[in-house]
């Protein structure tokens, strides 16, 4: 009964590098979400896929941020040419479509940009 | 341009009093609102729930009443325990297909013991 789980917790990055941040969904949740929460800041939702649908991607901040999710279920969150401003903890959620509306997250990943 | 808005930052209730947390939305649109939990490096966790056709939902300690017209919600924990200390966000829903959920900045409970 694993919940959603991401990697890696903590990233270090320098400044115009990219980095890979990794979700796995709950076993048979069709939604999966990515937010992120920046410095006193709520959560920022990032990027949305349903099944095999195409993924609703208008919370992306700008083209640097990309995601894919492979056969329905592990999702890659990808930024590129990292800037400081990127640095937050990003959350990954999955849900049961019609579920009613319960988003259950992960533990996130603390991106520190230097 | 916060939609979901929680005023308060932070709040300090003795242990077995009420803690009172407040949610304001901007967004007639939303239908559906929720509370969620979160500890220092968790993931945030669902609490409790709302749909816009009630006026209040009760899960054990754990009250959530909506007042639509003043477009306000607010989360009661009676008694609070100190394993209550945590942050607490709203979150609203506009159902669409997305089921995108609109986050508040949060409040910081401190149940003192």
């Amino acid at each position: 009964g694993a919940g959603v789980s991401q990697s890696p917790s903590n990233k270090v990055t320098e400044k115009g590098k990219d980095v890979e941040l990794r979700c796995d969904p709950i076993s048979g949740h069709t939604a999966l979400y990515w937010y992120r929460q920046s410095l006193g800041q709520g959560l920022e939702f990032l990027i949305y896929f349903q099944g095999n649908s195409a993924p609703d991607k208008s919370g992306l901040p700008s083209d640097r941020f990309s995601a894919e999710r492979t056969g329905g279920s592990v999702s890659t969150l990808t930024i590129q040419r990292t800037q400081q401003e990127d640095s937050a903890v990003y959350l990954c959620a999955s849900s049961i479509q019609g579920a009613g509306r319960e988003q259950y997250f992960g533990p996130g990943t603390r991106l520190t940009v230097t | 341009d916060q939609q979901v808005k929680q005023n308060s930052p932070s709040l300090s209730v003795q242990e077995g009093r009420i803690s009172i947390l407040n949610c304001d939305y901007t967004n007639s649109m939303f239908d559906y609102f929720l509370w969620y939990k979160k500890y220092p490096a968790e993931g945030p966790t669902f609490l409790i729930s709302i749909s816009s056709i009630k006026d209040k939902n009760e899960d054990g300690r754990f009250t959530v009443f909506l007042n639509k017209s003043a477009k306000h919600l607010s989360l009661h924990i009676v008694p609070s325990q100190p394993g209550d200390s945590a942050v607490y966000f709203c979150a609203a829903s506009d159902g669409t297909g997305a089921n995108n959920l609109f986050f508040g900045t949060g409040t910081r409970l401190t149940v003192i013991p």
